[in-house]
């Protein structure tokens, strides 16, 4: 079936613009998870989904973050007046339950000039 | 709190050779889940293996073998006979038990040298 899919592939900002990022998971999984990676580092937690529960938004670096899954399906993460600290891969991940195996969309690669 | 150590930032090998990847974790969880994400230069995380804390078993796939050993929270990783398509980036990840936010080490970057 088919797998965790993120778009843009690329995304290239201009500091001070807003983007968002969209993610759509696996059907059926309950669980999304946001992460961050920037070049050569180990993967930044930003924010949880879980089935219709408030989302855990503990790793979200700054209130220019946000994201929302709606109907428990498609996520996007918004990005407001990026930053060029912003400039990362943003993987998105979902599994059938919380504590499952993950499974990692391609990523979206954030450029912020 | 949890917590999951890839000591190895970086190994590099010259292809046939065998090479172990170290993954020591901290948890207070009597239940909880180990994993092993493979991520090539393409840049996807993939799964390789998942083990929960009541099942010690090594396994093999292959050329992949897991040694999961409780009394010194390893869960250690070998590749046999490596080949440069091994060569990528090698997560050991934990969850389960209090925390549904899984914690990854920092990552062992594989490079297999033809």
């Amino acid at each position: 079936g088919a797998g965790v899919s993120q778009s843009p592939s690329n995304k290239v900002t201009e500091k001070g613009k807003d983007v968002e990022l969209r993610c759509d998971p696996i059907s059926g999984h309950t669980a999304l998870y946001w992460y961050r990676q920037s070049l050569g580092q180990g993967l930044e937690f930003l924010i949880y989904f879980q089935g219709n529960s408030a989302p855990d938004k503990s790793g979200l670096p700054s209130d220019r973050f946000s994201a929302e899954r709606t109907g428990g399906s498609v996520s996007t993460l918004t990005i407001q007046r990026t930053q060029q600290e912003d400039s990362a891969v943003y993987l998105c991940a979902t599994s059938p339950r919380r504590t499952d195996t993950q499974y990692f969309g391609p990523g979206t690669r954030l450029t912020v000039l | 709190a949890q917590k999951v150590t890839q000591a190895q930032t970086e190994i590099s090998v010259v292809e046939k050779e065998d090479v172990t990847l170290d993954c020591v974790y901290e948890t207070r969880d009597t239940t909880y889940y180990l994993f092993w994400y493979k991520q090539p230069p393409s840049g996807e995380l993939v799964f390789l293996i998942r083990r929960n804390s009541f099942d010690e078993q090594n396994e093999i796939s292959g050329r992949y073998s897991w040694n999961f050993q409780k009394s010194t929270s390893s869960f250690n990783f070998t590749i046999t006979a490596s080949q440069v398509v091994d060569s990528a980036v090698y997560f050991c990840a934990l969850s389960g038990g209090g925390s549904y936010i899984p914690t990854f080490g920092r990552g062992t970057s594989l490079i297999v040298h033809p």
